[in-house]
């Protein structure tokens, strides 16, 4: 089974500021399956980041997804208030079919 | 408007069952696969198990963690999906959200997400 490990843990920065995320996996994935999501409290996750590049529908261009193989990142280019929340990274294993999420950073405000 | 709309939690004994329900509207249910998220107080996310289209057999998958005790279903007629959840444990205490897995090409993710509803299990 593929677990996914994100650094850090929490990212504590200002707004304006530029935030990267680490995601890395225990062995490859597919870029294909590797996407990123953001949640604020009480609220359920959204879609940033899938085929570990591409942005969804409607996530400003300051979001952006690079790697491959077995690490990845999400870069924040400059942090703005609505962006403290935290960070999932997931993947998507074939055989057997599983779907696995990262421990989460979370990224507040310094 | 695209929305997913969890119902059916509430407070249920240790042993016990309960079945969640997932409405959908506003996109082609019965051409998407349909998964389970939960998320523990404080805590992270896991993939608790999906059911395909009927174009893939209705095919289902779990996770470790509830293989064998949770099953999902689907009703195309009605824009609906289940989760079945039996001999409920302590820790399967959690929001469970309802989302849609969306493929793009060779590419896929949960794309759309409901607002969760929550479960408790406790004597």
């Amino acid at each position: 089974e593929i677990v996914l490990t994100q650094s850090p843990g929490t990212l504590s920065l200002s707004p304006g500021e530029r935030a990267t995320l680490s995601c890395r996996a225990s062995q490859s994935v597919s870029s294909n399956y590797l996407a990123w999501y953001q949640q604020k409290p009480g609220q359920a996750p959204r879609l940033l980041i899938y085929g570990a590049s591409s942005r969804a529908t409607g996530i400003p261009d300051r979001f952006s997804g690079s790697g491959s193989g077995t690490d990845f990142t999400l870069t924040i280019s400059r942090l703005e208030p609505e962006d403290f929340a935290v960070y999932y990274c997931q993947q998507y294993g074939s055989s057997p079919p599983i779907f696995t999420f990262g421990p989460g950073t979370k990224v507040d405000i310094k | 408007e695209v929305q997913l709309v969890e119902s059916g939690g509430g407070l249920v004994q240790p042993g016990g069952s309960l079945k969640l329900s997932c409405a959908a509207s506003g996109f082609s249910f019965s051409g998407s696969a349909m998964h389970w998220v939960r998320q523990a107080s404080g805590k992270g996310l896991e993939w608790v198990g999906r059911i395909r289209s009927k174009a893939n057999s209705y095919a289902t998958a779990y996770g470790a963690s509830v293989k064998g005790r949770f099953t999902i279903s689907r009703d195309d007629s009605k824009n609906m999906a289940y989760l079945q959840m039996n001999s409920l444990k302590t820790e399967d205490t959690a929001v469970y959200y309802c989302t849609r897995f969306r493929q793009y090409g060779e590419i896929g993710a949960f794309d759309i997400w409901g607002q969760g509803t929550m479960v408790t299990v406790s004597s």
